[in-house]
């Protein structure tokens, strides 16, 4: 069975940091580009990071170019999203997803991010 | 940058009833155009695929059509577990760009 899990979600304060896991198994993880989603309280889906299986080709969205970095590691079947200066508006359900089928076809439930003081 | 705009925002139909949902580009995409169902608490699942085709296991009652910067997401006949927020979405070639539609809130009439 397909899965991806995502975990290292939780409160941190304005400025802060936090890392994003996303455990996957029942494929070929290396096989796979994967994408970041989030989405903020009573908001839509906003597509923030991709990462090709190799790692050869990363992209942002401009909300989050600077201040996150996607990264993967092949053979612990794991993708991972260090995020840095930390927003109130960075308040999100945080969702990894792969990229198959033209889209974004497998996601995680995801992990809760809050940032306040 | 491309631009989806879903509509209508919200709509409100019965079990039964027919559901047509639209989605339209601000630029000719190509044919990465997908649709997504998303309900509170669980993890969006993947309709409808390159504009027309439907993922695994989506019944045959949801259908996907259009082409250039007009598409459209049909319900044939609702069931109750159809009623949730749906979002259109483009996979840009290159770069590898991602862009959602702001939603469209399927509610029971």
């Amino acid at each position: 069975e397909v899965q991806l899990v995502e975990s290292g979600g939780g409160l941190v304060q304005p400025g802060g940091s936090l890392k994003l896991s996303c455990a996957v198994s029942g494929f070929t993880f290396s096989a796979y580009s994967m994408n970041w989603v989030r989405q903020a309280p009573g908001k839509g889906l906003e597509w923030i990071s991709h990462i090709s299986g190799s790692s050869n080709t990363i992209y942002y969205a401009d909300s989050v170019k600077g201040r996150f970095t996607v990264s993967r590691d092949n053979g612990k079947n794991s993708l991972y999203l260090e995020m840095n200066s930390l927003r109130a508006e960075d308040t999100a359900i945080y969702h990894c997803a792969r990229v198959g089928l033209g889209a974004s076809d497998i996601w995680g439930q995801g992990t809760k991010v809050f940032v306040s003081s | 940058d491309i631009v989806l705009t879903q509509s209508p925002a919200t709509l409100s139909l019965s079990p039964g009833d027919r559901a047509t949902l639209s989605c339209r580009a601000s630029q000719s995409v190509s044919g990465y155009l997908a649709w997504y169902q998303h309900k509170p608490g669980q993890a969006p699942r993947l309709l409808i695929y390159e504009a027309s085709n439907r993922a695994t296991g989506i019944p045959a009652r949801f259908s996907g059509s259009g082409s250039g910067t007009d598409f459209t997401l049909t319900i044939s006949s609702l069931e109750p577990e159809d009623f949730a927020v749906y979002y259109c979405h483009h996979r840009n070639i290159w770069p590898p760009v991602f862009t959602f539609g702001q939603g469209t809130n399927l509610e029971i009439k």
